[in-house]
């Protein structure tokens, strides 16, 4: 595609529910990164993947946060057992090897209630 | 780990220069960016800098980078309305292979253009 797509535009969930969180890379980008911003801060990040291997996943705050892509293409972010803390701004990126070009998409604004 | 520093923000009359600036603490980085967002938008990658570099310029874009003080801006002549947003700095660390590219964020610094 033209540019990084992220789906859905806003997420509203309730507390306890699991959410899933897609990234669609630009075409042919063998990097893709997974980051979360909060109000009035930097993105912040949680991981990447080349290809479909997951490279590090460091980033991410607990063990209900996970990511996957197994094509090597799209990518989910899913968070289980939604806590309030969760609510932010999740913007996926993309890349080339090699090049220092790094791409977001609109992000995903996850609110949970 | 890698601390990235900005001011939060700045207030420019339209027409002037508009010069941002942003401090960093890893100098393993090797390329150095900035990117815009604006209300409701995604990040915008405006430009970036590998890190042998000093100078780079794009239009009415300026990047300087100072990697003694490590120290990084970006000059934006001819400032107009249009410019007003927040800007992020931002510095990877380590190389592009293998490690890949993981980005440090500043905290964004608010640019208002004013007529």
């Amino acid at each position: 595609g033209a540019g990084v797509s992220q789906s859905p535009r806003y997420k509203v969930t309730k507390r306890g529910q699991d959410v899933a969180l897609r990234c669609d890379p630009i075409s042919g980008h063998v990097s893709l990164y997974w980051y979360r911003q909060a109000l009035g801060q930097g993105p912040e990040f949680l991981t990447y993947f080349n290809y479909e291997a997951q490279q590090d996943k460091s980033g991410l705050p607990n063990d209900r946060f996970s990511a996957e892509r197994p094509e090597g293409s799209i990518s989910t972010l899913t968070i289980q057992r939604t806590e309030q803390r969760d609510s932010a701004m999740y913007r996926c990126a993309s890349s080339m090897p090699q090049t220092g070009k790094i791409y977001f998409g609109s992000g995903t604004r996850l609110t949970v209630v | 780990g890698e601390d990235v520093e900005q001011s939060l923000f700045l207030s420019v009359r339209e027409g002037d220069s508009s010069v941002i600036n942003c401090t960093y603490t890893d100098s393993s980085s090797t390329y150095l960016y900035w990117y815009k967002q604006e209300p409701g938008a995604g990040l915008q990658l405006l430009t970036y800098i590998f890190s042998n570099m000093d100078m780079k310029q794009d239009q009415r874009l300026t990047v300087l980078l100072n990697k003694k003080d490590k120290h990084l801006s970006l000059r934006i002549a001819d400032t107009q309305t249009g410019d007003s947003a927040i800007y992020f700095c931002a510095v990877n660390k380590g190389g592009l292979t293998g490690g890949g590219n993981k980005l440090t964020f500043g905290t964004g610094t608010q640019l208002k253009v004013e007529l």
